[in-house]
């Protein structure tokens, strides 16, 4: 069982289009990350959330944290192409230093 | 650029083959992950080091062992590998305890036929 759940799992959409991914769990989490990981490769950090609540831009991007810090959202704005890749959402939980991953949303954006 | 390299991309076994998986970064970090991911389960952590000769298992720990002689250098060690071991191994680190984001590696397909 994850602790934390993505979904969707798959997504497919057409470039231009808006799209949001989730992340939730039933525990709460002193920090939690968005990693995106392309074919061949590792994750790569996004962002990381910290504050119940917070939320973060980072170009065409947006993260919240709720405000519980037991989910967690992202929304694309005008998904381009290059948006495509296995989107990781983990949560930190700093009194057992625990980092957990969730299974992940796989983003294809066609042109 | 700081950098987690995994020394090898791709790499084919046979099975009982003793195996080692090497991750070096460049960042002074202190701690160090290994994971395995599979389709479905996500990430899954197999050890994980917070200091030098430092090793503690994580989820998964049953046919893997670590050794981390220097600070920068993490190394997996399948004893005899097994067909189930087939994946794609992640290294990670961290500079310490906290809320910071790991530094992954590019990983390494592992085959075991």
């Amino acid at each position: 069982t994850q602790l934390l759940e993505q979904s969707p799992q798959f997504l497919s959409i057409q470039e231009g289009e808006n799209l949001t991914v989730y992340c939730n769990s039933s525990s709460v989490f002193s920090s939690l990350q968005w990693y995106r990981q392309e074919p061949g490769e590792g994750p790569v950090l996004l962002v990381t959330v910290v504050t119940g609540g917070e939320v973060k831009k980072l170009k065409r991007l947006t993260f919240q944290f709720g405000d519980a810090r037991k989910d967690s959202s992202l929304h694309i704005t005008a998904a381009q192409t290059g948006d495509t890749g296995l989107y990781l959402c983990a949560g930190f939980s700093y009194n057992n230093n625990d980092m957990r991953f969730g299974a992940g949303t796989r983003l294809t954006v066609k042109p | 650029d700081v950098k987690v390299t995994q020394s090898s991309r791709y790499l084919v076994k046979r099975t009982g083959e003793k195996v080692f998986l090497e991750c070096v970064q460049d960042m002074d970090h202190e701690n160090m992950f290994w994971y395995r991911q599979d389709p479905g389960l996500g990430l899954r952590l197999i050890y994980f080091s917070y200091d030098v000769k430092m090793k503690e298992k994580g989820d998964i720990p049953e046919g893997y062992s670590v050794s981390r002689e220097k600070k920068e250098r993490f190394s997996l060690i399948l004893e005899s590998a097994s067909t189930n071991q087939t994946s794609m191994y992640l290294c990670a680190s961290r500079p310490d305890r906290g809320t910071y984001g790991y530094t992954f590696g590019s990983g390494t397909r592992l085959t075991v036929v």
